[in-house]
This record gives structure tokens, sequence and C-alpha cells, in this order.
């Protein structure tokens, strides 16, 4: 069936580098995706979405950027700081609020 | 504004026992989730309610897991009898409205469940 899909299960990058995370998803018609950071023993929680009419979007130290054409969303992090450290899941949003989720990139902020 | 709250936030079974969870939503959100989240996986979508109705339980194993939320509010997930496989975290999540599908989803810090 369709799915959301991330390239890497974890990423290493040092405090204040960039990190970008990258996410395949398989529906051309999805219009509407997430990005959640999930802390441990915690919820996801709401970083940043963008609408297929946009190609990029950018929010507090966050940038989304969308490729339709290839099918392709990545999560830009600037100055990436220990508490960023998480995992990091991108989201297609679907009919009724349904949210398909990919399985995660885990982000490890080093000294 | 208080979030989603849930419990209990672990529990530890033997295999054919049963077991429930609750989650109370934020105040005023009309719609409420529950999400199954597998050690190093995404959460994936169990059953999604409206007010007191359900949306979508296509995902639901309904031969052992079922769900109420009988007033519109709180919301309760049973698991009868349980597997080994049901090891997961069980996340309630809450909207304003589903919808639109721009509402926010809040998620509770979640339920986790080990099976032995």
């Amino acid at each position: 069936g369709e799915s959301v899909g991330l390239h890497l299960p974890t990423l290493s990058v040092q405090e204040g580098d960039n990190s970008i995370i990258n996410c395949a998803y398989s529906n051309s018609a999805s219009d509407y995706f997430i990005w959640y950071k999930q802390e441990s023993g915690k919820g996801p929680q709401f970083i940043i979405d963008i609408r297929s009419n946009m190609d990029k979007r950018q929010g507090q130290r966050v940038t989304v950027l969308l490729n339709k054409t290839v099918k392709h969303l990545s999560l830009q992090i600037a100055a990436t700081q220990p508490g960023d450290s998480a995992v990091y899941f991108c989201a297609e949003k679907g009919s009724w609020g349904k949210l398909q989720f990919g399985a995660g990139t885990q982000v490890v902020v080093t000294p | 504004e208080a979030g989603v709250a849930q419990s209990p936030r672990y529990k530890i079974i033997e295999k054919r026992q049963s077991v429930a969870f609750w989650c109370n939503p934020i105040s005023g959100h009309a719609t409420l989730y529950w999400y199954q989240q597998i050690l190093g996986q995404g959460p994936k979508l169990l059953i999604q309610f409206q007010n007191n109705g359900v949306v979508d339980d296509s995902q639901l194993p309904k031969d052992r897991f079922s769900a109420e939320r009988l007033k519109g509010v709180d919301s309760t997930l049973k698991i009868q009898p349980a597997k080994l496989e049901d090891s997961a975290v069980y996340l309630c999540a809450s909207s304003l409205a589903g919808t639109s599908g721009d509402n926010e989803q809040f998620f509770g810090p979640g339920t986790r469940l080990t099976v032995l």
C-alpha cells in the first residue's frame, strides 16, 4: 500500500551544525505533511507542516522543503542543539485527519 | 492548557491476560485517536473517534482490541487476551476536529505495555 518512509535510521550531528532529515512518500495525491519530534518517553510533538501547494516553509530554526516531482520532503534544523536530540517522523495526513507515519530518524547531537 | 493525559504510564502483563488503558483528551477536543507504536517504528492509528462515534477503526484488531468513548470525552482501549506482539507504546491524541484535516493532533505521553 501507500507508505511514508525515511532514508536514514540514525543521524549524528555536531552541536552547532545544521541537520537535514529526509523523507520519501509514495502517494502522489498526498497534499499535507507534518514533521514531528519525539523525545524519549514522550508522545510526538508537532514541529512544522507544509501543504502540497508550497515548496518551502520556515519556522523557528526549522525549514521544511517539499519536492513533489520526486515525492520527497526534508526537515532542516539550523544550529542543532543538544535539545534537538530525538526521533523525527514525517507524517502524511489523509482524510478525517488520519496520520500515516514513517519509521523515524534518530538524531543524536554530539558536543 | 492541560495536555492529553494517559494512564497507566507503564504496564507489564503476561500473555493471555487483559489490560486497559485510559485517555483524557484536551478539554473541548472532539476527535480522539489511539495509536500503537512498536519499538523502532512510527505510530500506527488503531481507532479514531469523533465525539462518541467511531470514524475509523480499520486497523484495529477487533478480535482482541476494543475501544470506547461513551460520553465523548474520556476513552478506554482494552486488549483481551494480550499477545506477545502487543508489546508497544499506546499513544492517545486529540484534536479540535478531524474532518478539516488541518487540526493539529496533540499527543499524550503514552502507555508502555510489555507482554511477557
